[in-house]
């Protein structure tokens, strides 16, 4: 079966410029998670997804970030206005229930650099 | 806010050698998890420790947590360069938000 998959692989920003980046997650995944990996450092968690519902974006690190999962499947993380310091790998990953025991599956994530 | 300490940075070994890394919180654990990333690819887990003192075998890796559930350990025997990742532990919380580690990277040659 299909894993979670992430679209653009690989995106380039100007700074300033607006990205959206598409997380396909498993089909029949409840819950949705967006981490945001610097570069040689672990993923740091931005934000939860249960359904359509989002019960936790407490790791946003700015109002410039926004993230919806608007029919409970697919979600896209925004950012606007994109800075340097925005240049990360973002991670999606889903599970089939809330739990965090239950195995978070991860996609390969989008590159994103902003010069 | 929960830190987790993993160490070495970064280790580089010959196919063969054994090797452990560390992974400590300043805080005890809900759970813990050990996950493998390789270049260009997102985490994968490798195993959920709950127990203090809980020891669980994969294959060739030797995962331990400590009875205080604030330090685990992993343990590679005879590694092979399919080992080679960057090994990140991850605590999941009382939530479903993972904090990690700040990981170590793996290198293993011919």
């Amino acid at each position: 079966g299909a894993g979670v998959s992430q679209s653009p692989r690989y995106k380039v920003a100007k700074r300033g410029q607006d990205v959206a980046l598409r997380c396909d997650p498993i089909s029949g995944h409840v819950s949705l998670f967006w981490y945001q990996q610097a570069l040689g450092q672990g993923p740091e968690f931005l934000t939860y997804f249960q359904n359509e519902a989002q019960l936790d974006k407490s790791g946003l690190p700015s109002d410039r970030f926004f993230a919806e999962r608007p029919e409970g499947s697919v979600s896209t993380l925004k950012i606007q206005r994109t800075q340097q310091e925005d240049s990360a790998v973002y991670l999606c990953a889903s599970s089939l229930a809330r739990l965090a025991l239950k195995t978070q599956y991860f996609g390969p994530g989008t590159r994103l650099l902003v010069l | 806010t929960q830190l987790l300490e993993q160490s070495p940075q970064f280790l580089s070994i010959q196919e063969g050698e054994n090797l452990t890394v560390y992974c400590n919180s300043s805080s005890v654990f809900s759970s813990l998890q050990w996950y493998r990333q390789e270049p260009g690819e997102g985490p994968v887990l490798l195993v959920t420790v709950v127990t203090g003192g809980e020891v669980k075998k994969l294959k060739r890796l030797t995962f331990q947590f400590g009875d205080a559930r604030k330090d685990s350990s992993l343990h590679i025997t005879a590694a092979q360069p399919g080992d080679t990742g960057l090994y990140l532990c991850a605590d999941t919380g009382t939530a479903s938000k993972l904090t990690f580690g700040t990981g170590t990277r793996l290198q293993v040659t011919l």
